[in-house]
Formats: structure tokens, C-alpha cells, sequence
């Protein structure tokens, strides 16, 4: 299995402090994404980044690549409780295969 | 609002008792995917068309079969459920393979 691995499996932060989650993939790859579930719902695209890219900014929200280390990192900052969810990330592998594998996750619980 | 609609959100069916999902979208998008989520796991492919043409994850069992007579719509079937397909189901959408994916709220499958 491709399957990226998160860590931490699990984070919980007090509201207003900034949450860091890891991923580490095994395979060259295209592109990488972050997305949000929240419980029992569908998952939102969140940011993508490119192989040729290694920082990404979109609002609170701060994604690395460090192609060489095949890991990449998300930080929300100034956490709120809606920020509750868990947060997957996906690899597009480089041969183009049209699909995208997602690691195991990570659940974040803010605390009000 | 463009979006990936899924019918029903909630799914009741019987041991062996045949059952069919559907997803459809308004997006215009080539490809679409089917993925199965038990509680606490990653989304995992079943298989996803790129337009017409149907690709298969190795390890999806037979019992799952899908269904894609036009853009807009696709279908999965389970032809004879077991307690063990009781799963959330995703469906997501993709302008380009490999891409963003936009995700439908999921039906959540109880098998009895």
C-alpha cells in the first residue's frame, strides 16, 4: 500500500493556540492535498501543493513540502472550535495514475 | 450552487439483500470517484471513470460493481452486502485526474 502516514493520530489544542499535523508518503509524487472531515460528513478540499512548490499559504492555514524527506506539514494558526475535525492528506503519485491516496489522518479537538 | 450530491444519506439493508447508492453532480466533471470509509480509517478507492472508462482498484471486491450512464451521475452497487460493507460511502468529483476533489456527504450503509 502507498498509504501516507499522519502524526499525530490525534491533537488537541486549547482555541487560539496553533496546531501542527505531519504527513510522510513513500513515492514520488505530483502533487499533495489537505482536506478537512468533519464527523459523519464528506471531505473538504482544503489546499493543494505542487512537487516544484515547497510552501503554501491560504488564510490561517500553512502547508510545507520537503520532497526529499517525502513528508509534508499543515499549521493552522489562531485555532477556533469549528476547527475541530479530522485532517487527511492525499499524494497524486507521479506516474499519473488519476487517483489520489490518502493517509491515515489526523483528529484535532480544539478546546474552547 | 455547483455541487456532488449523494442519495440517500442513510442506507438500511439486509445481510445478502442487493442495494444501490447514487451520486450525481453538477460540476461537469470527468471523473468520478467512488471510496469506502469505515469509522476512524482513511477513504479508501474502490474504483473511479475517467469519462466512460471504468478503472478498478485490485483489491475491490466483486460484490461491488458501478454504473455510469452519462457525466452527471454514477452509481455503486452492492450486489450482496455483508455485515462487514457496513461503511460510509463517498463519492467525489475531479475536472483533472489528480487534482482537486470535490466530495458528497457521504451515505452511511447499515447492513442488519
Amino acid at each position: 500500500s502507498q498509504q501516507g502516514e499522519e502524526d499525530p493520530q490525534a491533537l488537541s489544542i486549547q482555541e487560539g493556540e496553533n496546531a501542527t499535523m505531519n504527513c510522510s508518503y513513500k513515492t514520488s509524487i505530483n502533487n499533495l492535498q489537505w482536506y478537512r472531515q468533519n464527523s459523519g460528513r464528506g471531505l473538504v478540499h482544503l489546499i493543494l501543493i505542487r512537487s516544484n512548490e515547497r510552501e503554501k499559504h491560504s488564510g490561517r492555514l500553512r502547508v510545507t513540502l520537503d520532497t526529499s524527506k517525502k513528508s509534508s506539514s499543515l499549521l493552522i494558526t489562531a485555532s477556533r472550535a469549528a476547527d475541530t475535525a479530522s485532517y487527511f492528506c492525499a499524494t497524486e503519485e507521479d506516474f499519473g495514475n488519476e487517483k489520489l491516496t490518502f493517509g491515515t489522518g489526523t483528529r484535532l479537538t480544539i478546546i474552547p | 450552487d455547483a455541487m456532488v450530491i449523494q442519495n440517500p444519506r442513510y442506507q438500511v439493508t439486509q445481510f445478502g439483500k442487493p442495494v444501490t447508492l447514487s451520486c450525481s453532480q453538477t460540476l461537469n466533471h470527468n471523473v468520478m470517484y467512488w471510496y469506502q470509509q469505515k469509522s476512524s480509517q482513511a477513504p479508501k478507492l474502490l474504483f473511479h471513470y475517467y469519462d466512460k472508462d471504468f478503472n478498478n482498484e485490485a483489491d475491490t471486491p466483486d460484490n461491488f460493481q458501478s454504473r455510469r450512464p452519462n457525466t452527471s451521475f454514477c452509481f455503486l452497487d452492492i450486489r450482496s452486502p455483508g455485515l462487514g460493507d457496513a461503511a460510509m460511502y463517498l463519492c467525489a468529483t475531479s475536472g483533472l485526474a489528480g487534482e482537486t476533489q470535490y466530495f458528497g456527504p457521504g451515505t452511511r450503509l447499515l447492513v442488519l
